[in-house]
């Protein structure tokens, strides 16, 4: 089974720009989660998509959005974006149902700088 | 409320000794899971180990073993035998349903040095 993928894998803008993420889950995966990481703030988590509805949101201000498609592919879209927003941004997948066999699995992440 | 404390923010230890990384968690749930997980420098999260909340077993895995308690809200990793490769970040995670929606809490990781 192919894993959790992610593009791209490095990205440089400059301030006011706007970015988009893409994430691909493991096949048969509904859910996915995206977090941001930074040396200062750690893992913080972004927002999790099922079905195409946003089903949790984490504490980041509107610029931060997201979306998935009925393919489960997610994208993630950072507007005006600012120095801080640099980091490193993973995306994971899971089949998002209840139960034990729910596990979140990690894609290699992009790491954007804002310059 | 749910959280998950790793209070080890950096560990250094020497090739070959055993490490334990530590892992307290609070949730007011009676079903939800545990988990660890690997970052090494590369920047995947590489997932090790889940437990749910109906299994205290510990478990083992090669150098890695687990430590499940629910008495004190523990769930610790041994490494044993460290080795340079062990490097990494590792986290532990708890996904508990809490308010209806569940969703998965992280730590603020450890950072592991095995030294040469």
């Amino acid at each position: 089974k192919a894993g959790v993928t992610q593009t791209p894998r490095y990205l440089i803008k400059t301030r006011g720009q706007q970015v988009t993420l893409s994430c691909s889950p493991i096949s048969g995966h509904r859910s996915v989660s995206w977090y941001q990481q930074t040396p200062g703030q750690g893992l913080q988590f972004l927002f999790e998509y099922f079905s195409e509805t946003q089903r949790n949101k984490g504490n980041f201000p509107g610029r931060f959005s997201g979306r998935q498609f009925s393919n489960s592919r997610s994208e993630m879209n950072v507007s005006t974006l600012e120095l801080g927003d640099s980091a490193l941004y993973l995306c994971a997948s899971s089949s998002g149902l209840a139960g034990n066999t729910d596990t979140q699995y990690f894609g290699p992440g992009t790491r954007l700088t804002v310059l | 409320a749910q959280k998950v404390t790793q209070a080890q923010t950096e560990i250094s230890v020497v090739e070959k000794e055993d490490v334990t990384l530590d892992c307290v968690y609070e949730t007011r749930d009676t079903t939800y899971y545990l988990f660890w997980y690997k970052q090494p420098p590369s920047g995947e999260l590489v997932f090790l180990i889940r437990r749910n909340s109906f299994d205290e077993q510990n478990e083992i895995s090669g150098r890695y073993s687990w430590n499940f308690q629910k008495s004190t809200s523990s769930f610790n990793f041994t490494i044993t035998a460290s080795q340079v490769v062990d490097s990494a970040v590792y986290f532990c995670a708890l996904r508990s349903s809490g308010s209806g929606t569940y969703k998965y809490i992280f730590g603020t990781g450890t950072r592991l040095k095995v030294l040469a």
